[in-house]
């Protein structure tokens, strides 16, 4: 199956500073990528879907001037947590779409914001 | 509107079968998905429906029924690593893919 590398897969940072997430499609082009939330015993949260060369469309409630997403290129987009605070420690994972059929998602990453 | 539901827990014992129910509620449907979770990883694919069916892989199974708005997966000769949270989720006519909030199966020797 495809494979989408996530990194770092955990980071801590202090409230206050920014921590960028790398999602990359390694043998496939993805011409979109969803990032999604995830808190503990939850469901995973839709976040918002990165379309390749324009700009993220963000589900309702989440802020897009914190969690900047980028989708520079159709292997590569970035999600920015700007200004950390306790409340963003969260699992962060995304998956890119190939065509119609489910989505293929990285490892997550674990962000613990002190 | 749409919605999906799965239990929130089943215990099951080693080598036995587990089935785990999703319902759903939806005006546009590209197909059923189940995600396996295992703790503090991100999800992994187990299948795929989008026809009426039983599709059979190895130990594990999912079934299809549209008209119902119902899919279970089946888990066969259990084993302890199949301890692990299974999310189902659908495909809207968007091709987004809608979550339930997962079924914590916990395997008993």
């Amino acid at each position: 199956g495809a494979v989408v590398s996530q990194h770092p897969s955990r980071v801590i940072c202090k409230s206050g500073t920014s921590v960028k997430i790398e999602c990359r499609s390694l043998d496939f082009q993805a011409t979109t990528m969803f990032w999604y939330r995830q808190f503990p015993k939850k469901s995973l949260m839709l976040m918002a879907t990165s379309n390749e060369g324009s700009k993220a469309t963000y589900e309702q409630g989440v802020e897009k001037d914190k969690f900047l997403i980028n989708h520079a290129s159709l292997t590569l987009s970035t999600l920015t947590v700007t200004s950390a605070h306790p409340e963003d420690s969260s699992f962060y994972i995304c998956s890119a779409a190939t065509g119609e059929v489910g989505a293929f998602f990285g490892q997550g990453t674990r962000l613990t914001v002190v | 509107g749409q919605n999906i539901d799965q239990p929130t827990e089943m215990t099951a014992t080693e080598g036995a079968i587990v089935q785990i129910n999703c319902t759903y509620q939806t005006s546009g449907f590209n197909g059923l998905f189940w995600y396996q979770q295992h703790a503090g990883e991100a999800p992994t694919f187990l299948s795929y429906n989008v026809l009426d069916g039983l599709e059979e892989k190895g130990r594990f199974s999912s079934f299809l029924s549209r008209s119902k708005g119902y899919s279970y997966l089946l888990l066969k000769e259990l084993q302890m690593k199949d301890s692990a949270s299974y999310l189902c989720a659908f495909s809207d006519s968007n091709y987004q893919l809608i979550w339930g909030a997962g079924t914590k199966l916990i395997i008993k020797p």
